[in-house]
């Protein structure tokens, strides 16, 4: 099994919301991603969790709050969006540890709308 | 600081070869990653380099000059799905096996 997959597909919600995007993996991968993506431009790293920990936070605004509840499973919870975070919110998994190419596997992303 | 480029968008025919160019400066290199995103979905991971040379893969291959700052994807026999962005993204070394920095990718466009 090498699927990331992401819930849900598509979300809509306004500035005064308060949602969660779901990412799980069953691929015993220790690392896990989130990364912004709009439209016709590289994925942006935003946080990168290892052994549950995080260990990168990309100077995302507070509005975004990730969790990672055990080594399957990650987070975000979303508050008091703005417009300009409208994107495609993708989720990745890799081996951790040195040695070895721990390429990334991508989940297919949750569309965000913030209207 | 980081930088990598590559060409925004490139056209080329169904059944010939397309090679996409990737520069990159970086304060520590610990590999260089090509992925495959077709509009809309997630990228696919199709090739990595760490050392100098070219790892083949079927129709596609990968080179890296680390000296020069220098990779590229080569695609052969190309194919109509073939049409997709091309990432070249390189591993940080400060950010340990975990930090990939992309470049903006190229749009490839196969034609019959």
């Amino acid at each position: 099994d090498t699927e990331v997959t992401q819930t849900p597909k598509h979300l809509v919600m306004g500035m005064t919301n308060k949602k969660s995007l779901k990412c799980e993996q069953h691929m015993g991968h220790r690392a896990m991603y989130w990364y912004k993506q709009k439209a016709k431009k590289p994925p942006e790293l935003m946080f990168v969790y290892s052994y549950e920990k995080l260990s990168i936070n990309e100077s995302v605004p507070s509005r975004f709050s990730p969790e990672c509840p055990n080594s399957s499973l990650l987070n975000l919870h979303l508050h008091a969006l703005q417009p300009e975070d409208s994107a495609l919110y993708l989720c990745a998994s890799s081996q951790e540890g040195t040695g070895g190419i721990h390429e990334q596997y991508f989940g297919p992303g949750t569309r965000l709308t913030v209207t | 600081g980081q930088n990598i480029d590559q060409p925004t968008e490139m056209t080329a025919t169904e059944g010939a070869i397309v090679q996409i160019n990737c520069t990159y400066q970086t304060s520590g290199f610990n590999g260089l990653f090509w992925y495959q995103q077709h509009a809309g979905e997630a990228p696919t991971f199709l090739s990595y380099n760490v050392l100098d040379g070219l790892e083949e893969k079927g129709r596609f291959s990968s080179f890296l000059s680390r000296s020069k700052g220098y990779s590229y994807l080569l695609l052969k026999e190309l194919q109509m799905k073939d049409s997709a962005s091309y990432l070249c993204a390189v591993r940080d070394a400060a950010g340990g096996y975990n930090k990939l920095i992309f470049g903006a990718g190229t749009r490839l466009a196969v034609h019959p």
